[in-house]
């Protein structure tokens, strides 16, 4: 299956500060990524899919000028929150959609977000 | 709608088998998924099933799928301690562009030693 890596895996910061989410295919090009939140002993939420080269489409009720996402190249997707604040700690993951029609996803090590 | 559910808590013994339970809503899912999730980490493809079919298995894994109940379950046979995680299904739906999945509440396995 594909391999991906996302960084950092950890972030602690304060309110009002941006912080940006890297998530990178290491072994395939993927045109399609995808980013999910999860709450402390909850399911995955979708927020958002990547897609290179053109705009993020995003889930009902995620703010899409909260949640920036820039999918630059074949191998790399970012989410960056804006001005995070409490309310946005949270466990964030990435996943890469395999090759092929439907191929499943595959899933980075998360970042968890503590806003102070 | 879509909604995928799943029982919260499972409790098994070294050695027994372990049957975790998932209904979904969405009979035009195409594929169906169970991933593991260890505290603090990512999720971890276990195994996946066509819809079109009604058994896999995979080495201790057995996925089966009831596709007129819309019911997967996910057995591990002769379960051990490192088995023990948070277990999730997922059904696979086309959002539009592409298929995006729809994940379960979570199923905690914990396993007595």
């Amino acid at each position: 299956g594909a391999v991906v890596s996302q960084h950092p895996s950890r972030v602690i910061c304060k309110s009002g500060t941006s912080v940006k989410i890297e998530c990178r295919s290491l072994d395939f090009q993927a045109t399609t990524m995808f980013w999910y939140r999860q709450f402390p002993k909850q399911s995955l939420m979708l927020m958002a899919t990547s897609n290179e080269g053109s705009k993020a489409t995003y889930e009902q009720g995620v703010e899409k000028d909260k949640f920036l996402i820039n999918h630059a190249s074949l191998t790399l997707s970012t989410l960056t929150v804006t001005s995070a604040h409490p309310e946005d700690s949270s466990f964030y993951i990435c996943s890469v959609l395999g090759r092929g029609g439907n191929q499943p996803q595959h899933f980075g090590d998360g970042t968890r977000l503590s806003i102070l | 709608g879509e909604d995928v559910e799943q029982s919260l808590f499972l409790s098994v013994r070294e050695g027994d088998s372990s049957v975790i339970n998932c209904t979904y809503t969405d009979s035009s899912s195409t594929y169906l998924y169970w991933y593991k999730q260890e505290p603090g980490a990512g999720l971890q493809l276990l195994t996946y099933i066509f819809s079109n079919m009604d058994m896999k298995q995979d080495q201790r894994l057995t996925v089966l799928l009831n596709k007129k109940d819309k019911h997967l379950s996910l057995r591990i046979a002769d379960t051990q301690t490192g088995d023990s995680a948070i277990y999730f299904c997922a059904e696979s739906i086309y959002g539009g562009a592409t298929n995006k999945l729809i994940f379960g509440t979570g199923t905690l396995l914990a396993v007595q030693p």
